[in-house]
C-alpha cells in the first residue's frame, strides 16, 4: 500500500526566503509522486510530479521537488518565497489501482 | 468546457436530508474521480469512474453514499439521510485518458461543493 506524510500542518516564511515543504512516502512499488497546490476557494492545481525519469523535477511558479529513494522523501522547494505563494500544498502517491493517496496538507504563510 | 464544473458551490443541508451533487468534467474526458475533503485534511478518495463504468467505489463511507455517471458525462453524488460528520468539500476530477497506477495522465479538479450538514 502507498502512503504519504507531510511533516509540518503550517509553514511560515518571509517573503524572498526560502519555502521547503516536507514530504515522505511509503511506497511497496516504484512511487508516482506529485505535488499539489490549492488556492481559497479553488480547485487543487498540479505543481510538478516525479514519474521515475529526472530525479529533480521542475514545475511551475519556480517550484522543484527532489526524489530521493534513500530518504523515502520528495520535499517541495522554491529559492525564493512570494506573497503569491500563500496557499495550501498537498503531496500524493499513485496507488496501484490509479487513485491518488493524499497527505494532510502543509499551510503556507509567507510574511511581507 | 474549460474546466471541471461542479454545483452547488455551497450547500447547507439539515441532518436527515438527501443531498445531490453534481460534476462537469472535461468534455470528452474518461476518466471521473470524486474525493472528500474534510477540513483541515488532504482529499480521500471517494470513487472512479471510467466513461459510465464505476469501477471503484471502495472509498464510500457508507451505503448512504451512492454516485453515478450514466451516459458518461456528467456525474452526480447523492448522500442519503446526512449526517453532520458528512461535512466536507467534495471534490470532483477528471482526465482525458483512462488511469492506471503507471499511466502518466493530468487529472484536472473542480473548485468542489462544501457540504455543511446542521
Amino acid at each position: 500500500a502507498q502512503s504519504v506524510t507531510q511533516l509540518g500542518s503550517h509553514v511560515s516564511v518571509s517573503e524572498g526566503a526560502l519555502v521547503l515543504l516536507r514530504c515522505n512516502y511509503s511506497s511497496s512499488v516504484p512511487p508516482y509522486l506529485f505535488w499539489y497546490v490549492q488556492y481559497p476557494n479553488q480547485g487543487l492545481q498540479l505543481l510538478l510530479k516525479y514519474t521515475s525519469a529526472a530525479t529533480l523535477v521542475k514545475g511551475i511558479n519556480g517550484f522543484e521537488a527532489e526524489f530521493k529513494k534513500s530518504e523515502t522523501s520528495f520535499h517541495l522547494t522554491k529559492p525564493s518565497a512570494h506573497m503569491s505563494d500563500a496557499a495550501e500544498y498537498f503531496c500524493a502517491v499513485k496507488g496501484n489501482t490509479g487513485k491518488l493517496i493524499f497527505g494532510q496538507g502543509t499551510t503556507l504563510q509567507v510574511k511581507p | 468546457g474549460a474546466g471541471v464544473s461542479q454545483s452547488p458551490r455551497y450547500k447547507v443541508a439539515k441532518r436527515g436530508q438527501d443531498v445531490a451533487l453534481r460534476c462537469d468534467p472535461i468534455s470528452g474526458h474518461v476518466s471521473l474521480f470524486w474525493y472528500q475533503q474534510a477540513l483541515g485534511q488532504g482529499p480521500e478518495f471517494l470513487t472512479y469512474f471510467q466513461n459510465e463504468a464505476q469501477l471503484d467505489k471502495s472509498g464510500l463511507p457508507s451505503d448512504r453514499f451512492f454516485a453515478e455517471r450514466p451516459e458518461g458525462s456528467v456525474s452526480t453524488l447523492k448522500i442519503q439521510r446526512t449526517q453532520q460528520e458528512d461535512s466536507a468539500v467534495y471534490l470532483c476530477a477528471s482526465s482525458l485518458e483512462t488511469t492506471g497506477w503507471r499511466s502518466n495522465e493530468k487529472l484536472f479538479f473542480g473548485s468542489g461543493t462544501q457540504l455543511s450538514v446542521l
